[in-house]
């Protein structure tokens, strides 16, 4: 049980373009899903915290107007990376919670390795 | 803020046992998890603790002190396939999680 996936598992684009990332809890309900990025070598940035049926909150530093989230649904949270530029170039990973797991388990989606050429 | 540090490299033999040390500085704390994340893959869930002391689960235990800001995981009878990175991560306010800086183990023959 607890299964999350992301889609795509990896993506090239060319710079200037948009890039959607699904995020699917597929055996539970996540009332929330987080977005992380993580650059080779270092650890996990917590990007964004996603709530069904409510915006989300972004990180400092964090563009909201460039990393756009959508928690559509209880169990589907997208992240679409828009004007993607080299910088962006990073491992992109999803988790959600259930309200059954313990106060701090989080399930972690696959992630998705995007690269911006 | 939060900032949690831990050693970047531990090598240690199979059969052996490793502590991967984590100190941490935040201004909300409800728990320190611990998470382990193999090359290219996603990090997976190993261990929760939220109050003072020693949880076990299998070949692994995780320690905390909250009044020492410290915790550390035990890993025992270290296999091959205990070659990974491995994070603690802070529970705070908000249901935010930050993640330590990752410690990547290698076990040798």
């Amino acid at each position: 049980g607890a299964v999350v996936s992301q889609h795509p598992s990896w993506v090239i684009c060319k710079s200037g373009t948009s890039v959607k990332i699904e995020c699917r809890s597929l055996d539970f309900q996540a009332t929330t899903m987080f977005w992380y990025r993580q650059f080779p070598k270092q650890s996990l940035m917590l990007m964004a915290t996603s709530n069904e049926g409510s915006k989300a909150t972004h990180e400092q530093g964090v563009e909201k107007d460039k990393f756009l989230i959508n928690h559509a649904s209880l169990t589907l949270s997208t992240l679409t990376v828009t004007s993607a530029h080299p910088e962006d170039s990073s491992f992109y990973i999803c988790s959600a919670r259930t309200l059954a797991g313990g106060p701090n388990e989080q399930f972690f989606g696959p992630g998705t390795r995007l690269t911006v050429l | 803020g939060q900032s949690l540090e831990q050693p970047s490299e531990v090598t240690a033999v199979e059969g052996a046992i490793v502590q991967i040390n984590c100190t941490y500085q935040t201004s909300g704390f409800y728990g320190l998890s611990w998470y382990q994340q193999h090359d290219g893959g996603a990090p997976t869930f190993l261990s929760y603790n939220a109050l003072d002391g020693l949880e076990e689960t299998g070949r692994f235990s995780s320690f905390l002190s909250r009044s020492d800001s410290y915790g550390y995981l035990l890993l025992q009878e270290l296999q091959m396939k205990d070659s990974a990175s491995y994070f603690c991560a802070v529970s705070g306010g908000y249901q935010k999680v930050t993640f330590g800086t990752g410690t990547k183990l290698q076990v040798i023959p």
